[in-house]
């Protein structure tokens, strides 16, 4: 059975910085594309970013507007997928989700920036 | 960056059929923009009913099918139930990025 935690969520100040984790389990981790994707409250969903497996490059990309600030990481000896977000702005506050290839989600982490 | 559209709303009666579509300003959608389907109920995470264009989850109800139809992704819905009634989001895949569409508010009355 597929299952996703994401961790690491919290209230961070404005400038603030903050990894979330998503420990992946009941699939092949290492040859996943894993994805980040974002829910600001009463809004719709948002695609944040991709991490593509070590045999694909293992590189990452970061949806435009977001890829001075976020990114991906994935640590594969611990099936575990990462989001570094910096200089966290109010408009991050959201639920994030990682999401494996065949569109497994998690439970969310709860983003939210304020003063 | 791409921009993905989604009727903003649509209606459907109980026992009625529905179609959802999921275009792109870049051009035809096809199987190589490997569509995604998420649903979302009021207060609750989204889920996925369908993942690259056409396949299905155990928990995809089988009155939900997926197609290619004019250039845009489509997500059918024959014989609606009250249950169906949830926010329906589209996820495109293009070189180096995903899109969501807006998201399709679907009613059922």
């Amino acid at each position: 059975e597929v299952q996703l935690v994401e961790s690491g969520g919290g209230v961070v100040k404005p400038g603030g910085s903050l990894r979330l984790s998503c420990a992946a389990s009941g699939f092949t981790f290492t040859h996943a594309w894993m994805n980040w994707v974002r829910q600001a409250p009463g809004k719709g969903l948002e695609w944040v970013g991709h991490i593509r497996s070590k045999t694909d490059g293992g590189t990452a990309d970061c949806a435009a507007p977001l890829k001075d600030r976020f990114t991906l990481s994935r640590d594969d000896s611990k099936n575990t997928l990462y989001l570094q977000i910096n200089s966290l702005k109010t408009e991050d506050t959201a639920t994030y989700y990682c999401v494996s290839p065949s569109g497994h989600l998690g439970q969310g982490s709860l983003v939210t920036v304020s003063s | 960056q791409a921009v993905v559209t989604q009727e903003p709303s649509l209606t459907v009666s109980p026992g009625g059929t529905v179609t959802l579509t999921c275009g792109s300003n870049t051009g035809a959608v096809t199987s190589g923009h490997y569509a995604y389907w998420f649903q979302q109920k009021p207060g609750q995470a989204p889920r996925t009913l369908i993942y690259d264009t056409n396949n299905k989850h155990s928990w995809t109800p089988a009155r939900f099918s997926s197609s290619l139809l004019g250039g845009r992704a489509a997500l059918t819905l024959s014989g609606a139930q009250p249950e169906d009634e949830a926010d329906y989001y589209c996820l495109l895949s293009y070189v180096g990025s995903r899109v969501f569409g807006g998201g399709t508010k679907l009613t059922v009355l």
